[in-house]
């Protein structure tokens, strides 16, 4: 069974940074292209960035383009992104999402991002 | 970048038949795999359509995708409704590895 378990959201300022982290259990997680989506409360789902599976390829949304930076550990099974120059606009529940193909076929549950003074 | 555009609600009875569009606004729905995810309150996204018309291991025959090229859009279905499939329902495709979600359409099952 594959599972993401996603860590490091919270409260922190505009402008400051926090660094997110999922961590995956269950079948090879080297093969996978990793995403990050996000969803403001209420609202819906948006994509953020995705990793391809080692490492050598990243894609960003214009929104956090420049700003955010994904990466991976395979030997760890972890995916991370970390986000500086945060902005209210960035207030959301983040997700990691294990990719086969165009598909996010396993959702982590979510970490809180608020970014408020 | 394209966006893809579904009704904000839909409602209907237990045991009805539901269609959710999700219209493409350029290039081709055809071009592009579509997939469907359902959003249960206070839960995760999960898949229950992928590649247009292809359902994981597990997701009831019930739920059915399909995609029109006429009106450029790709459709699901859900027959039989049940009280568990009101949720919030979202597509997503994707262009040169960017991902394209669907505002999202709440389903209503009364």
């Amino acid at each position: 069974e594959v599972q993401l378990v996603e860590s490091g959201g919270g409260l922190v300022q505009p402008g400051g940074s926090l660094r997110l982290s999922c961590a995956a259990s269950g079948s090879t997680f080297s093969n996978y292209w990793m995403h990050w989506v996000r969803q403001v409360p209420g609202k819906g789902l948006v994509w953020v960035s995705r990793i391809n599976s080692d490492g050598s390829s990243t894609t960003y949304a214009d929104s956090v383009k420049g700003r955010f930076t994904i990466s991976r550990d395979n030997a760890r099974k972890t995916v991370s992104l970390q986000m500086n120059s945060l902005r209210a606009e960035d207030t959301a529940v983040y997700y990691c999402a294990r990719a086969v193909g165009n598909v996010a076929r396993y959702w982590g549950q979510g970490t809180l991002v608020t970014v408020s003074s | 970048n394209f966006m893809l555009t579904q009704p904000h609600s839909v409602s209907e009875s237990p045991g009805k038949t539901v269609t959710i569009s999700c219209t493409r606004s350029s290039g081709s729905i055809a071009s592009n795999y579509v997939q469907w995810y359902q959003q249960r309150p206070g839960s995760s996204p999960t898949t229950v359509i992928y590649e247009d018309n292809q359902r994981p291991s597990g997701v009831p025959d019930r739920f059915s995708g399909s995609i029109d090229s006429s009106s450029n859009s790709a459709s699901l279905t859900i027959s039989g409704l049940k009280t568990e499939d009101e949720a919030d329902y979202y597509c997503q495709s994707y262009d040169s590895s960017i991902w394209v979600f669907g505002g999202g359409t709440k389903l209503t099952v009364l």
